[in-house]
């Protein structure tokens, strides 16, 4: 079971870029990595996904390092509503009906400061 | 707004009692998944379902059952409730089968056990 772990907080000023890691170390062969996002009183919303090198969309990049252990969430120039919480998923793969899991971490609390 | 709807948004009961949670997933898509989000555990994973059949199953309590009607909304039965179930209940929808594709999630069930 892929179990992943982020830091529980940071804090960031505005206009900065943040990189938030999660660590995925028993990440299997067919598992993609995606990060989410969630403002309080809300569902996690879908940020970024990505399986190795790097993806970026018009919100965010995606780091992951060749063996695929870890990956970064790059956020630039964070302003004050970007203040939430961001998980990282590691889904594992399918090999049949019933026999994978789904793996959040706890997230990461990040703080923008004006 | 993610299209996912969940009724109702607050459910207040006592210990021993059963609730049905009730998720509409997107339109178009198929999957849907269940999570329990409490401040100790963070987002767990309970269970997928893909056009009605179970998919993949996660940290579900065997006194928790669900499951996805033909016209794909599904609902989420707990049963026998104690304290400690008291979370957020969280649907989400995907269109495909495999638990690493963006999910989509609604805005919760909040669930207090009195």
């Amino acid at each position: 079971l892929a179990k992943t772990t982020q830091p529980i907080s940071m804090d960031s000023y505005e206009g900065q870029e943040v990189n938030i890691t999660c660590s995925h170390n028993n990440i299997a062969t067919n598992d993609y990595i995606t990060w989410y996002q969630q403002f309080p009183s809300q569902g996690p919303r879908f940020i970024i996904q990505g399986y190795k090198t790097k993806v970026t969309n018009e919100v965010a990049s995606l780091f992951i390092p060749a063996d695929r252990k870890s990956s970064t969430l790059s956020l630039p120039r964070v302003s004050l509503s970007d203040t939430a919480v961001y998980y990282c998923l590691v889904g594992e793969g399918a090999s049949g009906a019933g026999s994978y899991q789904l793996t959040f971490g706890k997230g990461t609390k990040l703080s923008v400061i004006p | 707004d993610s299209g996912v709807t969940q009724t109702p948004k607050h459910l207040i009961t006592a210990t021993g009692q059963r609730v049905t949670l009730r998720c509409s997933p997107r339109s178009g898509d198929l999957s849907v998944y269940w999570y329990q989000q409490s401040l100790d555990q963070g987002l767990q994973f309970l269970i997928q379902y893909y056009n009605g059949e179970e998919r993949a199953k996660g940290n579900i309590l065997e006194r928790f059952s669900a499951q996805q009607f033909p016209d794909l909304h599904s609902e989420l039965n707990l049963s026998s409730l104690e304290l400690g179930d008291s979370a957020l209940y969280f649907c989400a929808s995907s269109a495909g089968d495999r638990g690493y594709q963006p999910q989509h999630f609604g805005d919760g069930t909040r669930l207090s056990i009195l």
